[in-house]
């Protein structure tokens, strides 16, 4: 099975500065895809950035972008220019390219993000 | 377009009381899926299902049932609710494929007495 590790339970940022969160999973696929997903106070779950694993380059999403190192396993999600609104929980999460329609999203514990003005 | 509805918001229950937590979506999407959301635990997979008629158990199923009758909606049962099912509830749906990201509803707080 595959599981989804956020180390780092709470992180903080000044506005305007760029912050990185930490994601690793484990897994024996080579076909999968990896997400951030956002939560703010509001409760809605936001979909931030997704990565495909058979793609090189990273992707990039206005302000965010990821650093996806597949050999190592890790995905982290980079918040240049923070902002008062990012402050949130985000989850990264995993979901397999094998199962195809029974596929099933598994997600890290989250991380919470505070800005600091 | 409405998305993912989920009624209700907030609900309180005694221990041993039965409900339905009501998903509904309105975008066609063949996959839905419940999910419970705990402090320190993330999100954990309840049931799921690929299309009407079929479903399937996740991570953590025991205690609940669900059904899928059409398209659009996939209720969540507590069929004898326990302390230790207060959580936050949430529903989501995308497009097969593991490509498509989930739309999420806005989730249902449930508190167990």
């Amino acid at each position: 099975a595959q599981t989804v590790t956020q180390s780092q339970p709470e992180m903080s940022v000044q506005e305007a500065e760029t912050v990185t969160l930490s994601c690793t999973y484990d897994t024996s696929e080579s076909d999968y895809y990896l997400f951030w997903y956002k939560q703010p106070p509001s409760r809605q779950m936001i979909l931030v950035i997704r990565q495909e694993a058979y793609k090189q380059q990273n992707a990039t999403e206005n302000r965010f972008s990821v650093n996806f190192q597949k050999a190592a396993k890790s995905f982290s999600l980079k918040i240049s220019d923070s902002q008062l609104g990012d402050a949130a929980m985000y989850f990264c999460a995993y979901r397999s390219e094998m199962s195809g329609a029974n596929s099933k999203l598994t997600f890290g514990k989250g991380i919470t993000l505070s800005v600091r003005p | 377009n409405a998305g993912v509805t989920q009624t209700p918001k907030f609900q309180v229950l005694k221990t041993g009381q039965s409900m339905t937590l009501q998903c509904a979506q309105d975008m066609n999407h063949e996959y839905m899926s419940w999910y419970r959301q705990d402090p320190g635990m993330g999100l954990r997979l309840i049931h799921y299902s690929v299309g009407a008629g079929i479903t399937d158990q996740g991570e953590v199923p025991n205690g609940y049932n669900v059904s899928r009758s059409t398209t659009e909606d996939f209720p969540l049962r507590l069929l004898s609710a326990a302390p230790s099912q207060t959580s936050v509830y949430f529903c989501a749906s995308s497009y097969l494929g593991s490509n498509q990201p989930q739309h999420f509803g806005d989730g249902t707080r449930l508190s167990i007495l």
